[in-house]
């Protein structure tokens, strides 16, 4: 069964944003963080950032100017915006349940079934 | 940021041989105050996202068989596949969280010989 769908823009032209939602639902929004992971085509994983029920962020320090995650507990959704994407910012982007204790320090699973985001001009 | 790699790249195993993945990071992942090691393991197949093998090194995720097995400890990691089978060509994964930067291993590609 879906545990968690994501949906958003799939081609950008440069300089513009990127925008991305994912919807939990594994009945367990409230006690967890919730994260973006990339994957550039034939490559491998970044962890891009992770948001918790209260709003609480754990960026990527190499993404941080770029990136804002969000989240709307009334719809058990997170959101991640990456602006200023350029060609390097290709990528199937995925969302996932940082499964930790609740707090940071995690693992992630289930994962999103990903979405390829292309920025061509 | 910890660094994780992973040897080889690629590997090709028969069916029903053993393939072993190895992970290192660049400082221990291992926390003394808990007794726990932050790693976990991922098995990603062509067209899918990646799959949790593994947490806390060596507890092994809800439905993941035991032909898949880990070892070690501190800065150095295993994952061992005891016998293959045709469903485990996959990339593989480890990941550390001792950091709240997360970083991956680059991934080592699993292939039938």
């Amino acid at each position: 069964q879906v545990q968690l769908q994501q949906w958003g823009a799939g081609l950008l032209k440069p300089s513009e944003t990127l925008s991305l939602t994912c919807g939990d639902y594994t009945g367990s929004f409230t006690g967890y963080y919730w994260s973006w992971i990339r994957q550039p085509p034939g490559k491998g994983l970044e962890w891009i950032g992770e948001i918790n029920y209260s709003g609480s962020t754990n960026y990527n320090p190499s993404l941080k100017s770029r990136v804002t995650i969000s989240v709307d507990t009334s719809k058990n959704q997170f959101s991640l915006k990456l602006t200023s994407m350029t060609a390097a910012d290709t990528a199937v982007y995925y969302c996932a349940k940082s499964s930790g204790s609740g707090g940071l320090y995690n693992w992630f699973d289930p994962w999103g079934q990903g979405d390829l985001v292309t920025v061509s001009s | 940021d910890i660094v994780m790699t992973q040897s080889p790249d690629s590997l090709a195993v028969s069916l029903g041989e053993r393939a072993t993945i190895n992970c290192k990071s660049s400082q221990s992942v291992y926390f003394s105050s808990n007794d726990k090691t932050y790693l976990a393991w991922y098995q990603q197949k062509a067209g899918q996202p990646p799959k949790l093998l593994f947490y806390w090194a060596s507890t092994r995720a809800s439905g993941i068989p035991d032909r898949f097995s880990v070892s070690g400890s501190g800065t150095d990691f295993t994952l061992t596949i005891s016998s293959l089978q045709a469903e485990d060509v996959a990339v593989y994964y480890c990941q550390q969280y001792y950091s709240t930067h997360y970083t991956f291993g680059q991934g080592t590609r699993l292939e039938i010989k």
